[in-house]
């Protein structure tokens, strides 16, 4: 399976604990996207990026959120702290060089934060 | 802001007759639209573009349709197969700003056999 990957798929976490996921794109893809969707909603843009510079980041990204990308291959984001209204899918898409601007999407990572 | 809108949570179509599913945006800037498709514990995927020079854009049985004036964009679907149940999300994004891209909630698209 050459698509993007995240792990975990699931993770149920408490309030005030630090989580991390990752994210293993398609690895001709030099750009990373991480998004976050919660219910009855579509993806909202999170930070993305190109190789491993970090390029944009949404202002939605609060300062409890952190993402890298060290060797310009996989991601992880972490979120410390956690809180309830962080409870959502974080998803991570790839694209490939140039024009192309057709995100790969991984399959999610499912935040609980009770 | 909702800078793209998808005013139709949910549709239901029979097997076979068309799926027309609708999606407006707000933000002029947007040059590149993109149409996913989601199924239950995966992540969307990518279905259908159309770029701003264009009005239209083919791919087997879906059809993308832009009118920039109305800053609307169509996807259909013909004919509709139980198998294209799913939520779709239309996308939108700047050229000078591919990397923000924004979505609509989504519509639920059911095919009824």
């Amino acid at each position: 399976d050459t698509g993007v990957s995240q792990d975990p798929r699931h993770k149920i976490t408490k309030r005030g604990q630090n989580v991390t996921f990752r994210c293993d794109p398609i690895s001709e893809h030099n750009r990373l996207y991480w998004y976050r969707q919660t219910l009855g909603q579509g993806p909202e843009f999170l930070t993305y990026f190109q190789n491993e510079a970090q390029l944009e980041k949404s202002r939605l990204l609060s300062d409890r959120f952190s993402a890298e990308r060290p060797k310009g291959s996989f991601s992880t984001l972490e979120i410390q702290r956690t809180e309830q209204g962080d409870s959502a899918m974080y998803l991570c898409a790839s694209s490939g060089r140039g024009g192309n601007y057709e995100q790969y999407f991984g399959p999610g990572t499912r935040l609980t934060v009770t | 802001d909702q800078q793209v809108k998808q005013n139709s949570p949910s549709l239901s179509v029979q097997e076979g007759r068309i799926s027309i599913l609708n999606c407006d945006y707000t933000n002029s800037m947007f040059d590149y639209f993109l149409w996913y498709k989601k199924y239950p514990a995966e992540g969307p995927t990518f279905l259908i573009s159309i770029s701003s020079i264009k009005d239209k854009n083919e791919d087997g049985r879906f059809t993308v349709f832009l009118n920039k004036s109305a800053k609307h964009l169509s996807l259909h679907i013909v004919p509709s197969q139980p198998g294209d149940s799913a939520v779709y999300f239309c996308a939108a994004s700047a050229i000078y700003n591919n990397n923000d891209m924004r979505f609509g909630a989504g519509t639920r698209l059911t095919v009824k056999p």
